[in-house]
């Protein structure tokens, strides 16, 4: 089945540095991909929706200077947390799904490995 | 707007025990899909099952089967002959079936299978 791929699985950095998260659909190619955060013992809450060659849509609240999101191809997309403080540590989740025109959009949501992020 | 709604923040079953896991959602949208996804402490995301809103029968996946109540707005997860490994996270989700659109979680309901 479809595989995405996030790397690096753990991170930490130090207050104030950039941390870049890599998403990767191997076996198939995603227009769209969708990056979730997660904290301890919550939910995972949507960020934004990466969009292959346009900006990135995010949810309310989400800094979009903060958390940078690029789509520079169909298999590929990265999110980067800019200066980075205690408070941005959290679980971060890409996601995307196999799109087959013969089903519409109903197929599964594939997730990546996840990348924790401890920001010192 | 689209919410899922989990009520059971922990759950313990008996090893070899069905479970049944909550969910009701709300959309006002007729087109709509509902998933489970199974999160060990490992923290990756685990497919279980998928129900769309104008599928006719229960969808089944091996020891996993989804009751859908469309009246209800309910799409509880029943879990047959627990075993130890089924302890983890489970969140019930939604999305849209018009566009590639994300996934919307409840809170989760974690479950401890006792021996």
């Amino acid at each position: 089945g479809a595989v995405v791929s996030q790397h690096p699985s753990w991170v930490i950095c130090k207050s104030g540095t950039s941390v870049k998260i890599e998403c990767r659909s191997l076996d198939f190619q995603a227009t769209t991909m969708f990056w979730y955060r997660q904290f301890p013992k919550q939910s995972l809450m949507l960020m934004a929706t990466s969009n292959e060659g346009s900006k990135a849509t995010y949810e309310q609240g989400v800094e979009k200077d903060k958390f940078l999101i690029n789509h520079a191809s169909l298999t590929l997309s990265t999110l980067t947390v800019t200066s980075a403080h205690p408070e941005d540590s959290s679980f971060y989740i890409c996601s995307a799904r196999e799109v087959r025109t013969s089903v519409g959009a109903t197929g599964e949501l594939f997730f990546g490995e996840g990348s924790r992020l401890t920001v010192l | 707007a689209q919410k899922i709604t989990q009520t059971q923040p922990g759950m313990f079953v008996q090893e070899k025990e069905a479970v049944t896991l909550d969910c009701t959602y709300d959309t006002s949208d007729p087109s709509y899909g509902l998933f489970w996804y199974k999160q060990p402490s490992s923290g990756e995301m685990i497919f279980l099952i998928y129900q769309g809103s104008y599928d006719q029968q229960n969808a089944t996946e091996g020891r996993y089967s989804l009751n859908f109540q469309k009246a209800r707005k309910s799409a509880n997860l029943v879990i047959s002959a627990s075993q130890l490994g089924d302890s983890a996270m489970y969140f019930c989700a939604m999305s849209h079936t018009s566009g590639n659109t994300p996934l919307v979680f409840g809170k989760g309901t974690r479950l401890s299978v006792i021996a």
